[in-house]
């Protein structure tokens, strides 16, 4: 079953340094991936997608993410977070059997001053 | 400008009492979803519309129902509410159906019961 794993459930992080959140993926074939952010009281917003070509992808409010394929991984990054990134991020895989996405159970960020 | 919008964003109820949330898109997309996400987890599919067809979901409980009269509006109809569907229901849209088109976002609901 294509799935995708968020293995850190909270990351602390202070502001100005840099973020890596991880997300390891289940699936044979290359696989179409997304990142989305949910700040507090708000609804899910896409921050980047992976289909093919280049490896690194570039999305929204400077954040990036690597596909690695040798990994089974699609980790999300920033150089240096702002108090704003504090959210809950959620990795995403577009399942090919029933074309729905399925969702990580999330990683929640929280910036200390 | 507001895109997709949810009302009302919160929401109490009492226990087996009847309740609708609303959703409403500007986008004219022609897909509408449904999410129930509860505390500290993913979103969980509860149905879609592809323009009127209705997609439910294997698991969502009988309980939980959809109308979708035109494009633009979509509501969530929970006929007998429990404890245990207090949570968060988020509405998202998409032009096309099939998941690889993006999906935006309402900014949610959130269901308390009593």
């Amino acid at each position: 079953a294509q799935s995708v794993t968020q293995p850190d459930i909270h990351i602390t992080v202070s502001e100005g340094a840099s973020l890596e959140l991880r997300c390891n993926y289940s699936y044979g074939a290359t696989p179409y991936l997304f990142w989305y952010v949910q700040s507090p009281g708000q609804g899910l917003q896409l921050l980047l997608k992976y289909f093919s070509g280049d490896t690194l992808v570039q999305g929204i409010k400077g954040f990036e993410a690597e596909f690695k394929r040798s990994q089974s991984s699609f980790n999300l990054r920033k150089p240096s977070v702002h108090w704003s990134d504090a959210a809950e991020y959620f990795c995403a895989i577009y399942r090919t059997n029933d074309y729905k996405l399925s969702f990580g159970a999330g990683t929640t960020v929280t910036v200390r001053a | 400008d507001a895109m997709v919008i949810q009302n009302p964003r919160y929401q109490v109820t009492q226990f087996g009492k009847p309740v609708t949330l609303s959703c409403s898109q500007t986008l004219n997309h022609n897909v509408m979803y449904w999410y129930q996400q509860k505390s500290s987890q993913a979103p969980k599919l509860l149905f879609h519309y592809y323009d009127k067809d209705f997609n439910n979901e294997a698991d969502t409980p009988d309980n939980f129902q959809s109308r979708r009269p035109n494009t633009s509006f979509c509501f969530l109809d929970i006929r007998s509410p429990g404890l245990g569907d207090a949570a968060m229901y988020l509405c998202a849209t998409s032009r096309a159906a099939g998941g690889l088109d993006e999906q935006y976002f309402g900014p949610g609901t959130r269901l308390t019961v009593t």
